[in-house]
């Protein structure tokens, strides 16, 4: 059973559209993280989200922390090719990080 | 800067064989970790650590064994390999006090 769950697990979407991708636990995490990973590469961090209710923009992502900080979003707008590649979340518990299973976005043109 | 490197990329067991892998980072930092990735699991913690001379079990570590004798480099062993350790191992660093991991490009081992 994953500590994170993340859904959905894979998303194909034309180019152009608007998306959201979830990532839920039952566990309080101090700090969530979301990763994008390429095939053959390591994953590279997108953004850290610390405080309940954090909203944090990067370009045309959208990061939210949920209050409880246990659960958190992800929303992409006008998405591009580019966008294509697996999403991870991650949270921190004390020295260690779990992941989750992440989520396949597939952008067509 | 190199970041973090990983060797070897790619590499072929045979049940029972035993092998090491090598992390090594140019950043200083203090935190160092290996996972395991496996399809529909995501990322899984098998050891990590914290600082030179010290490591700790994360959520998969039997099987494998961990030395961090120098702070830039954290090594990764297998004494007998399964089938089931057969994944892209990936490792990671960051500092202290810092949340971001640097990840290193993988290995991929096929056990058989």
């Amino acid at each position: 059973t994953q500590l994170l769950e993340q859904s959905p697990q894979f998303l194909s979407i034309q180019e152009g559209e608007n998306l959201t991708v979830y990532c839920n636990s039952s566990s309080v995490f101090s700090s969530l993280q979301w990763y994008r990973q390429e095939p053959g590469e390591g994953p590279v961090l997108l953004v850290t989200v610390v405080t309940g209710g954090e909203v944090k923009k990067l370009k045309r992502l959208t990061f939210q922390f949920g209050d409880a900080r246990k659960d958190s979003s992800l929303h992409i707008t006008a998405a591009q090719p580019g966008d294509t590649g697996l999403y991870l979340c991650a949270g921190a518990e004390n020295n260690d990080m779990r992941f989750g299973a992440g989520t396949r976005l597939t952008v067509k043109p | 800067n190199a970041g973090v490197t990983q060797t070897p990329k790619f590499r072929v067991l045979k049940t029972g064989q035993s092998m090491t892998l090598l992390c090594a980072q140019d950043m200083n930092h203090e935190y160092m970790y290996w996972y395991r990735q496996d399809p529909g699991m995501g990322l899984r913690l098998i050891h990590y650590s914290v600082g030179e001379g010290t490591t700790a079990k994360g959520e998969v570590p039997d099987g494998y064994n961990v030395s961090r004798l120098k702070k830039q480099n954290f090594l990764l062993g297998l004494e007998s390999a399964a089938p089931s350790q057969t994944s892209v191992y990936f490792c990671a660093s960051r500092r202290t006090g810092r949340h971001e991991q640097f990840f290193g490009p993988g290995t991929r081992l096929t056990v058989l």
